[in-house]
């Protein structure tokens, strides 16, 4: 069974530092992995996916996540955080059988 | 083109009576699926359909059901609620066929309040 683990159930940053939000994952075949952001009462934004084209992939929001096939890991990335990246994070993998697998959940906080 | 539409936004029941909540996806989309949501269980997938059928369920009751009609619009029903029922119900469409790196789209949710 596929799976996604995300390390940190609370990351917090300062305004301006780096974002490091850490997922790996478990496939015994080609993972369609994909991160999603998730505002207070709202429903959860796809950030970026990645399509096998490149290894480092560019979401929105200046967020990137690198595949790492070696390590089974797709952690996401920003290089400094704005207070508006403050929100929950998902990392997610689809099976072939086009069910999702969420992980647990990250919620950033940015100090000011 | 529009979102995932759910209905409606937010929701009060007490314990016994039942609730259904709706979901329209996006043009062409032909899998929804279904997901609740609590601060302590995370995301956990109920269902998905596609093309009237369930394809998958996940590890809920039986007093969780669903189903889609042909224009691919999903509802989800839940019977005899239970306190523990209150959470947030997202629904999710996605594009089938084609790329399978196809993501799901979500619905700002449904917020169940069990009384």
């Amino acid at each position: 069974a596929q799976s996604v683990t995300q390390l940190g159930s609370h990351v917090s940053v300062s305004e301006g530092a780096l974002v490091l939000l850490r997922c790996n994952y478990s496939s015994s075949v080609p993972p369609y992995l994909f991160w999603y952001v998730q505002y207070p009462n709202q429903g959860l934004q796809l950030l970026l996916k990645y399509t096998s084209a490149a290894t480092l992939v560019k979401g929105i929001n200046g967020f990137e996540a690198e595949f790492k096939k070696s390590e089974t890991s797709f952690h996401l990335t920003k290089p400094s955080a704005h207070m508006s990246d403050a929100a929950e994070y998902f990392c997610a993998v689809r099976s072939t059988g086009n069910q999702f697998y969420f992980g647990t959940g990250t919620s950033l906080t940015v100090i000011p | 083109k529009a979102g995932v539409t759910q209905t409606p936004r937010y929701l009060i029941k007490t314990r016994g009576q039942q609730v259904t909540l709706s979901c329209s996806p996006i043009s062409g989309h032909r899998s929804v699926s279904w997901y609740q949501q609590t601060p302590g269980q995370g995301l956990q997938f109920l269902f998905e359909y596609f093309s009237e059928t369930q394809r998958n369920k996940g590890n809920f009751p039986g007093r969780f059901s669903g189903r889609q009609f042909s224009n691919s619009r999903s509802e989800m029903n839940v019977s005899t609620l239970e306190l523990g029922d209150s959470a947030l119900y997202l629904c999710a469409s996605s594009l089938l066929g084609g790329s399978s790196y196809n993501e799901q789209f979500f619905g700002p949710g449904t917020r169940l309040t069990v009384l």
